[in-house]
């Protein structure tokens, strides 16, 4: 089925650990996002990227980073994970421009991330 | 500054109960808003747009420019509407797409 897999599903990690999360895309769509679920904060944007090889910051950048090598793919990396960094894990794609025939972002299922 | 809030956490009702999800938003501009829903543990779905004005299981919202609001209702509640529910702003210039806090909606029996 087309859409956004994101890989693994579930994680625990000690602190000061690094992993990299993986988001893959079969829509051709241009801007991929990730962005992080916490009770009471909403979806806060990590990083997100435009186009194959161009990325940029979003609201909670700190402790991430990202690289976006391949147009279907966006990966998520956390070099020295924290407790802090305990939260579900969503990556989107989108086309660049919206119309009335795209239907906004399509969400992956969501990595849960447990920081011990 | 850019801003979407939905001032409700929890919102419980009584199924055949009227529902109404509250969103206010802050944008300098023509905004493209969404209402997302996320069942328990499952991946966000976009539930509908501004543009579109459809109605999507029994929900509908409409854009009040003047009140800067995407309020969502739906006249009778269900309980598989139960569900986390986010109003999202798109930004026309950068694409991105920024969320409330989130509202639970619990329909009750």
């Amino acid at each position: 089925n087309a859409g956004v897999t994101q890989t693994p599903k579930f994680r625990v990690l000690k602190t000061g650990q690094s992993m990299t999360l993986l988001c893959a895309q079969d829509m051709n769509h241009e801007y991929m996002y990730w962005y992080r679920q916490d009770p009471g904060m909403g979806l806060r944007l990590i990083h997100y990227s435009v186009g194959e090889g161009t990325t940029a910051k979003g609201e909670v950048p700190d402790g991430y980073n990202v690289s976006r090598l391949k147009k279907q793919n966006f990966l998520l990396g956390l070099e020295s994970a924290a407790p802090s960094q305990t939260s579900v894990y969503f990556c989107a794609s989108s086309y660049s421009r919206p119309g009335i025939f795209n239907y906004g972002y399509t969400f992956g299922s969501g990595t849960r991330l447990t920081v011990v | 500054a850019q801003r979407v809030t939905q001032p409700e956490k929890l919102l419980s009702v009584f199924k055949g109960a009227p529902v109404e999800l509250k969103c206010n938003y802050s944008y300098s501009g023509s905004p493209e808003l969404f209402w997302y829903v996320q069942y328990s543990r499952q991946r966000l779905q976009l539930l509908l747009r501004h543009i579109s004005r459809e109605s999507i299981k029994g929900f509908t919202a409409d854009l009040n420019k003047g009140e800067t609001s995407f309020h969502l209702k739906k006249p009778f509640a269900q309980e598989e509407d139960s569900a986390m529910y986010y109003c999202a702003l798109r930004s026309s210039n950068t694409g991105k797409l920024i969320f409330g806090q989130g509202t639970t909606l619990q329909v009750k029996p």
